[in-house]
């Protein structure tokens, strides 16, 4: 089956630091990937969509400029959480919808500790 | 935006027993999902219902496309201990038919199973 990376896996920082996390489809490719946050014992909230080549689109509620998404390839977007605070300490969990498939690959998550 | 209400929010049984949990929303969807999540790990799909009144199943899993499209349930049989995880349904509406990759998910079920 299609495989999405996530990397890294986890990922400690202190507060007001910028953090980058990373989604790969490694065996197709995603025109549209998801970008998802997680709270413990939670469900999947979606916040973003992106497309490659273009803007993401943002979920109600969610910052833009703090959330930072870019999606320059058919291949790997990124998600980086600019000037994090404790609060956003979560499991990001990303998506991807193959090009000519309607079937969606999630990746294994990044789990973010903010101190 | 739009909720999906599952449940039972968590399940304690022992080895052996069926399971069955189920999902409502308010609003139609035209395919429903049901995933199993890990602990650390991102959701993996379990079966995949495109119909209304579709009844699919995936070894010991079978679950069904409500006819009104507003509702899901999933059944687990003969449980065993590596079924031990959370699981989440969640209601795909592809939009204009070009991303089928927007997902809302329900609260998710939290299953314990006791050897």
């Amino acid at each position: 089956g299609a495989v999405v990376s996530q990397h890294p896996s986890w990922v400690i920082c202190k507060s007001g630091t910028s953090v980058k996390i990373e989604c790969r489809s490694l065996d197709f490719q995603a025109t549209t990937m998801f970008w998802y946050r997680q709270f413990p014992k939670q469900s999947l909230m979606l916040m973003a969509t992106s497309n490659e080549g273009s803007k993401a689109t943002y979920e109600q509620g969610v910052e833009k400029d703090k959330f930072l998404i870019n999606h320059a390839s058919l291949t790997l977007s990124t998600l980086t959480v600019t000037s994090a605070h404790p609060e956003d300490s979560s499991f990001y969990i990303c998506s991807a919808e193959r090009v000519t498939n309607e079937k969606l690959f999630f990746g294994s998550g990044t789990q973010l500790s903010v101190l | 935006g739009q909720q999906l209400n599952q449940s039972p929010q968590s399940m304690f049984i022992q080895e052996g027993e069926d399971v069955s949990m189920n999902c409502t929303s308010s609003s139609i969807f035209n395919t429903w999902l049901w995933y199993k999540q890990d602990p650390g790990e991102g959701p993996v799909l379990l079966i995949a219902l495109y119909k209304a009144g579709e009844l699919t199943s995936n070894g010991r899993l079978t679950a069904q496309f409500g006819i009104t499209r507003k509702d899901s349930f999933l059944n687990i049989s003969a449980s065993i201990p590596s079924d031990v995880g959370i699981y989440f349904c969640a209601g795909q509406n592809p939009a204009g038919g070009t991303s089928y990759g927007k997902l809302t998910f329900g609260q998710g079920t939290i299953l314990t199973v006791h050897p």
